[in-house]
């Protein structure tokens, strides 16, 4: 059975500080996405990395897919309160490009 | 373009009583998804259906939980009879292909007294 770890679970930091939340698995993805989920809200694609060693920004976020496609990363730089939610991340089978395999999700707070 | 859409928002039930979800997905998305998330933690998945056959259901309780997605568009779920552990968000979510990006709708919350 694949997995697709995530770390932290739980992060609470004040504004302007900077995270890294992990996503880990021993399997090889084709592909690896990046959701972020605020309350009440199904999940939203923030970023699709697709080569090994890829690194993707948007603003304020890095996006790195490890080199062997088995892992990647999600750095947040000087966190505001609206970066608050549930960021999830998922990796489309390498076998099976059809099936995604999901994260437990990280749960950020970001304090004014 | 409208996202995708879903009925009802809330839904409170006793145990033992059935209940079903509807979702509306993306015009001209053929590939229709329904999950099951709890509290803080990630999706799982229920049913994948790409048109109207369903290619994943391996994590489908099919004892109580019933998917149907006629004509290839909308799609209904169905819980019968609920059971107190059911209680959790049910999100759909469709895509233009397997793999590709996925665009969820809000969800339903459902809450078994």
């Amino acid at each position: 059975t694949q997995l697709l770890e995530q770390s932290p679970q739980f992060l609470s930091i004040q504004e302007g500080e900077n995270l890294t939340v992990y996503c880990n698995s021993s399997s090889v993805f084709s592909s690896l996405q990046w959701y972020r989920q605020e309350p009440g809200e199904g999940p939203v694609l923030l970023v699709t990395v697709v080569t090994g060693g890829e690194v993707k920004k948007l603003k304020r976020l890095t996006f790195q897919f490890g080199d062997a496609r088995k892992d990647s990363s999600l750095h947040i730089t000087a966190a505001q309160p609206g970066d608050t939610g549930l960021y999830l991340c998922a990796g489309a089978d390498a076998g099976n490009n059809r099936k995604l395999i999901w994260g437990l999700g990280t749960s950020l707070a970001v304090n004014p | 373009e409208a996202g995708v859409v879903q009925s009802p928002r809330y839904k409170i039930i006793e145990k033992k009583q059935p209940v079903a979800f509807w979702c509306n997905p993306i015009s001209g998305h053929n590939t229709l998804y329904w999950y099951l998330q709890n509290l803080g933690q990630g999706p799982e998945l229920l049913i994948r259906y790409e048109n109207e056959e369903a290619v994943d259901d391996s994590q489908l309780p099919k004892d109580r939980f019933s998917a149907e997605r006629l004509k290839g568009v909308d799609s209904t779920l169905k819980i019968q009879p609920a059971e107190l552990g059911d209680s959790a968000v049910y999100l759909c979510a469709s895509s233009s292909d397997a793999g590709a990006e996925q665009y969820f709708g809000p969800g339903t919350r459902l809450t078994v007294t």
